[in-house]
């Protein structure tokens, strides 16, 4: 079964505008929630994270949002730029102490000059 | 900061071979490595996770005999894909936790696209 799961395979926004990447979770029992970006043939960046116990946290132009009644997660890009363009995943660490984590299908996003 | 690597970045091998993998952390020490492998357009699918010092630890479905682990040092993990047969052939990625972190971030090398003939 998909835990963690990206229910739109890609994105096309306007430079400037606001890109909205969503992602839901199933499992309850994650503590943490990533964001990396992938460009193809390379390993992911991480981009930034949340503790289960927030609802939001902020990094230049990075915010991601928890809303754990409805497990559901987003990022929020403001201003999307050109170079933002790639596939990104989120990802959701277990309340363990092994560290593992769990990624979604991922989404490609685009963005146009 | 929390740099890692892999080597080779892309490796060719025949029906039958093995081929080694490394992974480093460079600017840091990692007591827990994770592999993991990616097919086109999928998402990263976690192979096993490299403790050092003791035996890695294997997903569901993964074959430890063919998929053999080695974390013989804080910032060196090795996977070797032994006998390798052509759906072998994938983008394989390594990441490590930094023992710092407090976000529950790893941080991934560059990967190693196997091909296998």
């Amino acid at each position: 079964d998909q835990q963690v799961k990206q229910n739109s395979p890609s994105l096309s926004v306007q430079e400037g505008r606001i890109s909205i990447l969503n992602c839901d979770y199933t499992n309850s029992m994650f503590d943490y929630f990533l964001w990396y970006k992938k460009y193809p043939a390379e390993g992911p960046t991480f981009l930034i994270s949340i503790s289960s116990i927030k609802d939001k946290n902020e990094d230049g132009r990075f915010t991601v949002f928890l809303n754990k009644s409805a497990k559901h997660l987003s990022l929020h890009i403001v201003p999307s730029q050109p170079g933002d363009s790639a596939v990104y995943f989120c990802a959701a660490r277990l309340r363990s102490n092994t560290g593992k984590l769990i990624f979604g299908q991922g989404t490609t996003l685009q963005v146009k000059p | 900061g929390a740099v890692v690597s892999q080597h080779p970045s892309w490796v060719i091998c025949k029906s039958g071979t093995s081929v080694k993998i490394e992974c480093r952390s460079l600017d840091f020490q990692a007591t827990t490595m994770f592999w993991y492998r990616q097919f086109p357009k999928q998402s990263l699918m976690l192979m096993a996770t490299s403790n050092e010092g003791s035996k890695a630890t294997y997903e569901q479905g993964v074959e430890k005999d063919k998929f053999l682990i080695n974390h013989a040092s804080l910032t060196l993990s090795t996977l070797t894909v032994t006998s390798a047969h052509p759906e072998d052939s994938s983008f394989y990625i390594c990441s490590a936790i930094p023992g710092t972190s407090g976000r529950g971030e790893q941080y991934f090398g560059p990967g190693t696209r196997l091909t296998v003939t």
